[in-house]
Parts: C-alpha cells; structure tokens; sequence
C-alpha cells in the first residue's frame, strides 16, 4: 500500500459525459501528478500540482482540467468525454524535496467510454 | 525533449533464468531514474531508483546501475520467480523546467514460466 488513494476505482460512463476522479496523497505529501495509462501512449503525464498550486502541464487536452485543494486532495475532471479517453488514470504523490523525490502511485481509476 | 527508451517485450523466462531489461534515457542535466513495476490489475510500485551517476539501488533482488557515460539504467535479476511475472517501466525524472514529473519508457511485459 503506497498511501495514495483514488476513487473511483472503475468508472462507466457514455461518450460526452463528465466525470471527476479523486485523490489522495500520502500524508506530509505536498505534490500531486496525474498520469494517463493507454494501450496506445503508454504513461503520459498530465499535470502537476505543488500546495495548491499548478506547478506543470503535459499532454493534457484542454476538455481535462484538475484542481488541488486546501487539504491536498486532488481532483481530476474530464468532460465532454470521447471514446479515446478511455484508459487507466493514476495519481502519484512526492514530498519534492530536489533530488530525493520519488512519486508513489495510487492503484489508478480504470475509466471505460462508451 | 526528455525521453526513455527500453527493450521491446515480452520476455519469457523460466524460474530460476537470469533476467535483464535494457533502458537508456536522454535527459538534460542530470536525472534521478527509477524502475517500477505493474503486477496484473494493480497500479505502479516503486520497484529501485538512484539518484547520481554510479548509484546501484537494489531491492527485492533486483539491480541497476545509473551509469552515465551510457546514458543506461539496466535493470538486473539473478534468479527470477514466477511472481516476478509483471510489467517494468524504467522512468526519469529530471526536474528540468521547474517539474519533477516522470517520463517513461513504453514498458516490458515479462512473464516467468515454473
């Protein structure tokens, strides 16, 4: 158990839908990264959030937007969703701290657009 | 840009085989590396990383060694199991451009035969 949580675990949703998923970092974390896991791409990084802040962007369509809150748990939203947004999404966390920073996963939100 | 190359899959093994999967990388500056591993269904576990040049991290009996005039990071078994059967990433992190997002090979799946 890495300590970072996501929610849902599954998610089933029709094509031009919005969904929200949800982490949870470890504790004394401070960073927040969603990924992107497709049979096609591979892992892609989407976006990063330090404290509340955005701290970095990837390959993240604009349709996906995600948002770090006071407490540290991370949203991330997707909308108008197409059938190529399909894949495994997983939050990982750090505490950033230059070159002893590693990233630990979540067990990832599997989302599924039909 | 940043970028990991890692050998193509799948590799088949049988218990007890020695195990190596290849991974160069191109960085700018000097990136911290990390090998994780994908058991079936789960999310990404940090399986070792290092953090300069000649750094081994180990663990779990697995090896690799940050070598940086090969720009290669190769991880290393000397005897694997059947539950060693998963998927490794081999992964950067450079902290280039103020992120210290991780960018991934394409994955390796091995499968281990009793």
């Amino acid at each position: 158990d890495s300590g970072v949580t996501q929610t849902p675990k599954h998610l089933i949703t029709a094509t031009g839908q919005r969904v929200t998923l949800r982490c949870s970092p470890r504790s004394g974390d401070l960073s927040v990264y969603w990924y992107q896991q497709s049979l096609d791409q591979g892992l892609q990084f989407l976006i990063q959030y330090y404290n509340g802040e955005e701290r970095a962007k990837g390959n993240i369509l604009e349709r996906f937007s995600a948002q770090q809150f006071p407490d540290l748990h991370s949203e991330l939203n997707l909308s108008s969703l197409e059938l190529g947004d399909s894949a495994l999404y997983f939050c990982a966390s750090s505490v950033v701290r230059g070159q002893e920073d590693t990233q630990y996963f979540g067990p990832g939100t599997r989302l599924t657009v039909l | 840009g940043d970028s990991v190359t890692q050998m193509e899959g799948p590799v088949t093994l049988s218990e007890e085989a020695f195990l190596t999967i290849n991974c160069t990388y191109t960085a700018t500056g000097y990136p911290s590396l990390f090998w994780y591993v994908q058991y079936p269904g789960e999310g990404l576990q940090l399986l070792l990383k290092a953090t300069k040049a000649d750094d081994k991290g180990s663990n779990k009996g697995f090896e690799a060694t940050y070598r940086k005039e090969t720009t290669s990071f190769h991880l290393e078994k000397g005897s694997v199991q059947v539950s060693d059967s998963a998927v490794y990433f081999c992964a950067l992190s450079s902290s280039q451009g103020g992120s210290e997002k991780l960018v991934f090979g394409k994955g390796t799946k091995l499968t281990v035969n009793p």
